[in-house]
């Protein structure tokens, strides 16, 4: 199977607030899962990305939840932004390949 | 760092008519590009690989004959959506491998409106 499932579909946070988004993958030989961002009308721009041999990246406000034993992961938004208000897709594959989750639009409330 | 260039970023045009869209590594050569499709407020599908100097990979269901993907250069990429019909309109988006960095730098898309 190559789904990557994406959760949830849409999410209200409200400013200063942690924004969870959570992925599940099927393909054990996948080992790239970047996260990327979208604003209306523009192309994803790549947040952040882990392989499989680190369960957790951090990257200033972002971090990647890695789970491989579960085939999941998940994206934390800390200190979430009225900026950060956009759609983002998980995906799962390689680089020569990817297979993008179902996105989840986040609105950030001042 | 690694910029992806598509062009044009909008373009309506009346059924039947095909329509190029190109998508270009600014500062970086790519041997692979990929295009993928997006409908409103869904994901993105891949459609294509494109590999420079051969023929491009279609994913299942794609038309190969509707959807031309030409890879003439390793800085170059064109999709050709043939005699358009208004069930093609669609957000366009082409990426490429970052040699060395091993990531996808993405497009910015191309709205596609067939009237």
């Amino acid at each position: 199977q190559q789904q990557v499932k994406q959760s949830p579909q849409s999410l209200i946070v409200q400013k200063g607030g942690i924004s969870i988004i959570n992925c599940a993958y099927e393909n054990t030989a996948f080992d790239y899962f970047p996260w990327y961002q979208q604003f209306p009308g523009k192309g994803p721009a790549l947040l952040i990305a882990i392989r499989p041999d680190v369960s957790e990246k951090k990257e200033g406000r972002f971090t990647i939840s890695f789970n491989k034993s579960a085939k999941q992961f998940s994206l934390h938004i800390m200190d979430s932004q009225p900026g950060d208000s956009a759609t983002y897709f998980c995906a799962a594959g390689d680089t020569d390949k990817l297979i993008f989750g179902t996105g989840t639009r986040l609105q950030v409330f001042p | 760092g690694a910029v992806v260039s598509q062009h044009p970023s909008r373009v309506i045009c009346k059924s039947g008519t095909s329509v190029k869209i190109e998508c270009r590594s600014l500062d970086f050569q790519a041997t692979t590009m990929f295009w993928y499709r997006q409908f409103p407020k869904q994901s993105l599908m891949l459609m294509a690989t494109s590999n420079e100097g051969s023929k491009a990979t279609y994913e299942q269901g794609v038309e190969k004959d509707k959807f031309l993907i030409n890879h003439a250069s390793l800085t170059l990429s064109t999709l050709t959506v043939t005699s358009a019909h208004p069930e093609d309109s669609s957000f366009y988006i082409c990426s490429a491998q970052v040699p060395g960095a091993n990531v996808l730098t993405f497009g910015a898309g191309s709205r596609l409106t067939v009237l």
